[in-house]
C-alpha cells in the first residue's frame, strides 16, 4: 500500500540555519512520482519540485535542494540559509497507479518548519 | 491560464445548511480532486474523478456528493452541514498520464474556508 512519512510534525531554526525536512515512502510500483508543495500562512498548496521513480539525480533550485534515495525510500528536501520567507507546512506526496490503473495520490501529513528571525 | 478554479473562497454555513463548492479547471486534465485539509492537518481525499461521468470515493467521502458531468468541472455538495464539515476544501487535478511526470502533476485550486456554525 502507498505510505507518505513526513516524521518531522514541526521544525524551528533560526534564520540563515540549513534545514532538512524529511520524506520516506512506501510502494510496491516500480514506476513513481514524488512531489514536496509548499503551504505558506496564506494557505495555498505551491508546487516545488517533482521527481520521477527513475530518475535519482539530485536537485538544486536555489536554497532549496531535493535528495532522492530509491535504497531507503527516501526523498528529503534541504533549505540552505533559511529565511523568514521559508516559515511554512511542507507536504511531500507520492503519485502511482492503484489497482484499477488509476493514479492515486497519497500526501504525508506534512512538516510545519518556522524560521525565526 | 486560470488553471483551477475553486467559489467560493470564503463561506459560513449553519447547520443542516446544503451548499456547493464549484470547481472548474481549464487545463483539459482527466483526473480531478476533492480534498480537505482541517487546522493544523494534513490533506484528506474526499472524492476523486478519473473522467467526465466517472466519480468514486476517497478517505472521507461520508457527508459529501460530487458530480463529473464535464471534463471541466467538478462541484461538490455538502448536503445538511454539520460543524465537523469545517475545514479548509481544496480542489485539484492531473492530466492523468500515468507514463510522464507532467501527466502526474497535481494542480490545486487556492482552497475555500468553509465554517459550520
Amino acid at each position: 500500500a502507498q505510505k507518505v512519512t513526513q516524521a518531522q510534525t514541526e521544525i524551528s531554526v533560526v534564520e540563515k540555519e540549513d534545514v532538512t525536512l524529511d520524506c520516506v515512502y512506501e510502494t510496491r510500483d516500480t514506476t513513481y512520482y514524488l512531489f514536496w508543495y509548499k503551504q505558506p500562512p496564506s494557505g495555498e498548496l505551491v508546487f516545488l519540485i517533482r521527481r520521477n521513480s527513475f530518475d535519482e539525480q539530485n536537485e538544486i533550485s536555489g536554497r532549496y535542494s531535493w535528495n532522492f534515495q530509491k535504497s531507503t525510500s527516501s526523498f528529503n528536501f534541504t533549505i540552505t540559509a533559511s529565511q523568514v520567507v521559508d516559515s511554512a507546512v511542507y507536504f511531500c506526496a507520492l503519485s502511482e497507479a492503484d489497482s484499477g490503473g488509476y493514479q492515486k495520490v497519497t500526501f504525508g501529513t506534512g512538516t510545519k518548519l518556522q524560521v525565526i528571525p | 491560464n486560470a488553471g483551477v478554479t475553486q467559489t467560493p473562497k470564503f463561506r459560513i454555513l449553519k447547520i443542516g445548511q446544503s451548499m456547493t463548492l464549484q470547481c472548474t479547471q481549464d487545463m483539459n486534465h482527466n483526473y480531478m480532486y476533492w480534498y480537505r485539509q482541517d487546522p493544523g492537518m494534513g490533506l484528506k481525499l474526499i472524492y476523486y474523478s478519473v473522467g467526465a461521468g466517472i466519480t468514486d470515493k476517497g478517505e472521507v467521502p461520508n457527508g459529501y456528493n460530487v458530480s463529473r458531468s464535464t471534463t471541466e468541472d467538478f462541484p461538490l455538495r455538502l448536503e445538511l452541514a454539520a460543524p465537523s464539515q469545517t475545514s479548509v476544501y481544496f480542489c485539484a487535478s492531473t492530466p492523468g498520464d500515468r507514463g510522464s511526470l507532467e501527466g502526474n502533476t497535481i494542480y490545486f485550486g487556492e482552497g475555500s474556508w468553509l465554517t459550520v456554525v
